[in-house]
């Protein structure tokens, strides 16, 4: 079973900020957070991984709370392409060779 | 990155036949993973095979029914076997990336009639 807790849908502003929560509160101690989306017919596209800090790239940020009991992706400023599923794992170990275990996302919409 | 392609795209295939589905990387990869998603569905893991070894099969996927080779450090092929109605769905390949992240095919869309 997923260890994660996700919104079933969400909807934001284009070019405003999307913020996506995630509950883990199971998480181990050696367990990292990563952030997927699938857009409609494609395959999933990694985002973005954290362990404990705050995380950014070029696409995304990630803020883990301190008890890392949950996080949030940060689409600082979403566009209608931004519009997917959003998966939030835990991921054991820091390998992308670690099996996937999806639940069952935040389907994001981006109004114009 | 990696890049992957699957074989067929889509198909419609008749009850109680078997299809086979290729997934070829542009690079050598250690892990290979296959998943199913079912419509409107999230993504479940089928197995991930190794190369050189037999695939490792998730509770409820059996390998009489979804039988899989992994022949080389590039390919992989997944048969969907003696299909049903119920078999419908995205079939999906990855290979773990660079140490930190996973690539995904673009899936194959299965129909059975």
């Amino acid at each position: 079973d997923a260890k994660t807790t996700q919104p079933p849908s969400m909807d934001c502003a284009e070019g405003r900020a999307a913020n996506l929560p995630c509950n883990h509160s199971t998480i181990s101690g050696n367990e990292y957070v990563y952030w997927y989306r699938q857009i409609h017919s494609q395959g999933p596209q990694y985002i973005i991984h954290g362990l404990k800090n705050n995380e950014t790239n070029e696409m995304a940020s990630l803020i883990i709370t301190e008890d890392r009991k949950s996080s949030t992706l940060i689409l600082p400023h979403a566009t209608l392409r931004d519009t997917a599923v959003y998966y939030c794992i835990v991921v054991p170990g820091y390998s992308s060779a670690s099996k996937i275990i999806f639940g069952s996302g935040t389907r994001l919409s981006i109004r114009p | 990155s990696a890049v992957i392609s699957q074989k067929p795209s889509r198909d419609i295939c008749q009850r109680g036949t078997s299809l086979t589905i290729q997934c070829q990387v542009d690079s050598q990869v250690t892990m290979m993973f296959w998943y199913r998603q079912q419509p409107g569905q999230s993504l479940t893991l089928i197995a991930t095979a190794n190369q050189g070894s037999e695939a490792t099969y998730e509770s409820g996927f059996v390998i009489d029914k979804f039988p899989i080779s992994r022949p080389n450090l590039t390919f992989s092929t997944l048969t969907v076997s003696n299909m049903s109605p119920e078999d419908s769905s995205i079939y999906l390949c990855s290979v773990d990336g660079t140490g930190f992240e996973q690539y995904f095919g673009p899936g194959t869309r299965l129909t059975v009639t």
